[in-house]
């Protein structure tokens, strides 16, 4: 099956600093990739779609300048958290689907946690 | 807008049966489900993609609605490892993918 890779796994910074989260699709394009953030006991919420060669599409809420989408090639996307400071602290996990609407093959996620 | 799940939460057996619903306020082109368990990414079970689909493997089955706004998640015979919380995952017209609410469940010994 697709697979989906993401990078780190967990991280934890310290307020104010930036981190980068990583995801490739390893056998796949993925011109589209989906990333979500999870907090505690909840459902997966979809930040933004990353779409290749062209901006994200943030949903409503999430502040686009503060994380930062990339999708520079058919197989990585990058999600920057900029200024992390303790309330984005969650879990963060990116999917792709190789065709469009078809199941999604999911990250690893990552744990950010901001001291 | 994010398709409601029910139970919230269920508590099973070993052996007993337990159904999972999803339902969105509008047709969907797609609904796919997923088990996750604490800490880890979730994992996928079963795509639907036609009005009145059912399909299923094993213990685990699905069903579709005509309409394609209600899908139902079917575990029969439960075991310990069917424990997590399940999402339904919805894709509409938009190709935007949207996952439900959760349903956590726990499968007793």
């Amino acid at each position: 099956g697709a697979v989906v890779s993401q990078h780190p796994s967990w991280v934890i910074c310290k307020s104010g600093t930036s981190v980068k989260i990583e995801c490739r699709s390893l056998d796949f394009q993925a011109t589209t990739m989906f990333w979500y953030r999870q907090f505690p006991k909840q459902s997966l919420m979809l930040m933004a779609t990353s779409n290749e060669g062209s901006k994200a599409t943030y949903e409503q809420g999430v502040e686009k300048d503060k994380f930062l989408i990339n999708h520079a090639s058919l197989t990585l996307s990058t999600l920057t958290v900029t200024s992390a400071h303790p309330e984005d602290s969650s879990f963060y996990i990116c999917s792709a689907p190789r065709d469009r609407g078809r199941e999604a093959f999911f990250g690893q996620g990552t744990r950010l946690t901001v001291v | 807008q994010q398709p409601v799940q029910s139970p919230q939460a269920v508590i099973l057996r070993e052996g007993e049966d337990a159904v999972i619903n999803c339902s969105s306020s509008k047709a969907l082109y797609s609904v796919h489900w997923y088990r996750q368990k604490h800490g880890e990414a979730p994992v996928f079970l079963m795509i639907l993609l036609k009005g009145g689909e059912q399909k299923g493997h094993e213990k685990i089955s699905a069903s579709f609605n005509e309409k394609k706004q209600q899908s139902s998640l079917y575990l029969t015979a439960s075991q310990l490892s069917y424990s997590g919380t399940y999402f339904c995952g919805t894709v509409s017209g938009t190709y935007k993918y949207i996952f439900g609410t959760g349903t956590r469940l726990k499968v007793l010994a």
